[in-house]
């Protein structure tokens, strides 16, 4: 089955720092990745779309600056929260999909524990 | 656009008994319908999808849905629950109109009681 690598699985970094989150489909070529959050006891929350060579689709109200998607491979997509603050701790989970949606779906990493501090 | 609603933020049971966990979506196309689980700090899961074939899906673990146009439902069903079972449950639905997206709904934790 379609299997999606989410690294770290926890980090902490002090505030101002930069975090890099991977995201890797391991045996399928992910067409399109999406990146979510989620508070606690919360739903998942869109933060941007991206597709393999273009640039991020970023969804309202999220900052493309401080959140930034790099999808360089049909594999691998990243998500680099930058200058963190401590409102930026959070659950990030990424998903991949390949086409067609109708036979693969969405597949969702184990996502990553940010805590800023 | 296309949205779900989740009926019960939170539904209990006792082991044994039927899960019954309500979706309803909106959507003016024939979506695409999942039904995902989380277990606490951990990625989702899919339980089972609805891709406008038989209306009747069933999923891992012994849950089934159904597919109910007249009702623009996708309930999640179990008929006896199991302590393992105890999760966040999230509905989602992604069509043509959505870009691609999966668009979730506000979720539903099931307890499961001894």
């Amino acid at each position: 089955g379609a299997v999606v690598s989410q690294h770290p699985s926890w980090v902490i970094c002090k505030s101002g720092t930069s975090v890099k989150i991977e995201c890797r489909s391991l045996d399928f070529q992910a067409t399109t990745m999406f990146w979510y959050r989620q508070f606690p006891k919360q739903s998942l929350m869109l933060m941007a779309t991206s597709n393999e060579g273009s640039k991020a689709t970023y969804e309202q109200g999220v900052e493309k600056d401080k959140f930034l998607i790099n999808h360089a491979s049909l594999t691998l997509s990243t998500l680099t929260v930058t200058s963190a603050h401590p409102e930026d701790s959070s659950f990030y989970i990424c998903s991949a999909r390949a086409n067609p949606v109708a036979n693969y779906g969405y597949t969702f990493g184990s996502g990553t524990r940010l805590t800023v501090v | 656009a296309q949205s779900v609603t989740q009926l019960g933020s939170h539904v209990s049971v006792s082991e044994g008994a039927l899960v019954l966990l309500r979706c309803n979506y909106s959507s003016s196309v024939p979506p695409y319908l999942f039904w995902y689980v989380q277990y606490p700090n951990q990625g989702l899961q899919l339980l089972l999808k609805y891709t406008s074939a038989a209306t009747l899906v069933k999923g891992i673990n012994g849950f089934e849905a159904e597919f109910k146009k007249s009702e623009t439902s996708f309930h999640l069903t179990k008929p006896s629950a199991h302590m393992s079972d105890a999760a966040e449950y999230f509905c989602a639905v992604s069509g043509p109109n959505q870009g691609g997206k999966l668009i979730f709904g506000q979720g539903t934790e099931l307890s499961v009681k001894p």
